[in-house]
């Protein structure tokens, strides 16, 4: 069974600070995804990951990927209350089903 | 585009009621997921349609639940008879289903389902 888990489940942090959060995953996959969800909202793509050591950036956030230690990272760079939401990270299981982690709840204070 | 499009919204029933959620994919998507998502289990998959035919429905808690798509642009959730364990936010997700790609799944609105 794949498991995912992403740590912390909860962060708060200051505006302008930079932090990571961390998923890792137990099998093999070939491709990792980041969500974003808002309170009350739905699922937004962030980033897809297909490869061991891609990279991708958007703005204060860059997520990255290695396969071999089955791990990604998302980096907050000089982080904005508007940044505050829920990020999931997720990995393919039997080439579809999405397994996702249990969320990181940011929050992001002045 | 319009998105995953999925109704209704909000649903409040009482126990013992049959519900029937709607979800309509994004055009030219030929892969459909039915999710699950609480507080306590997170999200979690319930079935899986390609081509409007089911491919994985190992996630359907129990004989309550039901899905079918009976075209590209359609898709239903049936819960009969609802439980209040059946409360939770059902999200429909759409694919283009090619492989070798991201095959990136965009998530509907969701309906968030009340059983008293």
């Amino acid at each position: 069974e794949l498991k995912v888990e992403q740590n912390p489940l909860f962060l708060s942090m200051q505006e302008g600070k930079n932090y990571t959060i961390y998923c890792n995953y137990s099998t093999t996959s070939d491709r990792l995804y980041w969500y974003r969800q808002d309170p009350g909202k739905s699922l937004e793509s962030l980033f897809v990951l297909l490869s061991n050591g891609a990279v991708k950036q958007e703005g204060r956030l860059m997520a990255s990927l290695d396969t071999k230690a089955r791990l990604s990272t998302l980096h907050i760079t000089a982080a904005v209350h508007d940044l505050s939401a829920t990020y999931f990270c997720a990995v393919v299981n039997s080439g579809y089903a999405l397994n996702f982690g249990k969320g990181t709840s940011l929050l992001v204070t002045p | 585009d319009a998105g995953v499009i999925q109704s209704p919204r909000h649903e409040v029933t009482e126990m013992g009621q049959e519900v029937t959620l709607r979800c309509k994919p994004i055009s030219g998507h030929n892969s459909l997921f039915w999710y699950r998502q609480t507080m306590m289990r997170g999200l979690e998959l319930l079935i899986y349609f390609n081509n409007n035919v089911p491919i994985d429905d190992s996630g359907m808690p129990e004989d309550r639940f039901s899905a079918k798509m009976p075209n590209a642009s359609f898709s239903t959730l049936k819960i009969q008879p609802s439980e209040p364990r059946d409360s939770a936010v059902y999200f429909c997700a759409s694919s283009s289903g090619r492989r070798g790609g991201t095959d990136t799944q965009y998530f509907g609105p969701g309906t968030r389902l009340t059983v008293l």
